[in-house]
């Protein structure tokens, strides 16, 4: 399988504690991108890289969180001193720009949080 | 501002039955506009994109939509609806930037 990939795909943890996600994008693909989904909602765009750039950060993510793609190829998503109100599905997608005007993303898994 | 509305969160049609699911933005230049599907406990997967050109397009599993740039709308429609469509479904546009911007979901239930 060559699409996105994610790990892990569940994660239980008790609050203050950190925790840290991978996501695997298709090889070819130089951009790579975070959203957050919260029950019941739409995903939330969180940050997005090119190659191994950050070139854009929503406000959502707050100083708890980072996030790396060291060698433009995976990246990790660590979130530091959980909070109850992180718990959601991490979503990561990934594109190969500017190929594309529009942009298509597509879509891994996800890792679903949940913080006790 | 930019956004997207997508009326109904939830939607409930007879097996057999059209699937309409409604879409429409805000937005002084008309975006690029995707579809995606949500299974329980899983990711997104592209139905159908517009771009340029054709306003209808068709995607994948008989899903098609259609562009009406006067109305601003990407209405999502299915013929015949099959059990197996029963999921959450998301308009999201590019408003010409780096990233999607989701509706709230509607979720598509099928009624034996």
């Amino acid at each position: 399988d060559t699409g996105v990939s994610q790990d892990p795909r569940h994660k239980i943890t008790k609050r203050g504690q950190n925790v840290t996600f991978r996501c695997d994008p298709i090889s070819e693909h130089n951009r790579l991108y975070w959203y957050r989904q919260t029950l019941g909602q739409g995903p939330e765009f969180l940050t997005y890289f090119q190659n191994e750039a950050q070139l854009e950060k929503s406000r959502l993510l707050s100083d708890r969180f980072s996030a790396e793609r060291p060698k433009g190829s995976f990246s990790t998503l660590e979130i530091q001193r959980t909070e109850q109100g992180d718990s959601a599905m991490y979503l990561c997608a990934s594109s190969l720009s500017p190929r594309e005007l529009y942009n298509e993303q597509f879509f891994g898994p996800g890792t679903r949080l949940t913080v006790l | 501002a930019q956004s997207v509305t997508q009326l109904g969160s939830h939607v409930s049609v007879s097996e057999g039955a059209l699937v309409l699911l409604r879409c429409n933005y805000s937005s002084s230049v008309p975006p690029y506009l995707f579809w995606y599907v949500q299974y329980p406990n899983q990711g997104l997967q592209l139905l159908l994109k517009y771009t340029t050109g054709a306003t209808l397009v068709k995607g994948i599993n008989g899903f098609e939509a259609e562009f009406k740039k006067s109305e601003t709308s990407f209405h999502l429609t299915k013929p015949s609806a099959h059990m197996s469509d029963a999921a959450e479904y998301f308009c999201a546009p590019n408003f010409g930037n780096e990233k999607l911007t989701f509706g709230t979901g509607t979720r598509l239930t099928i009624i034996p």
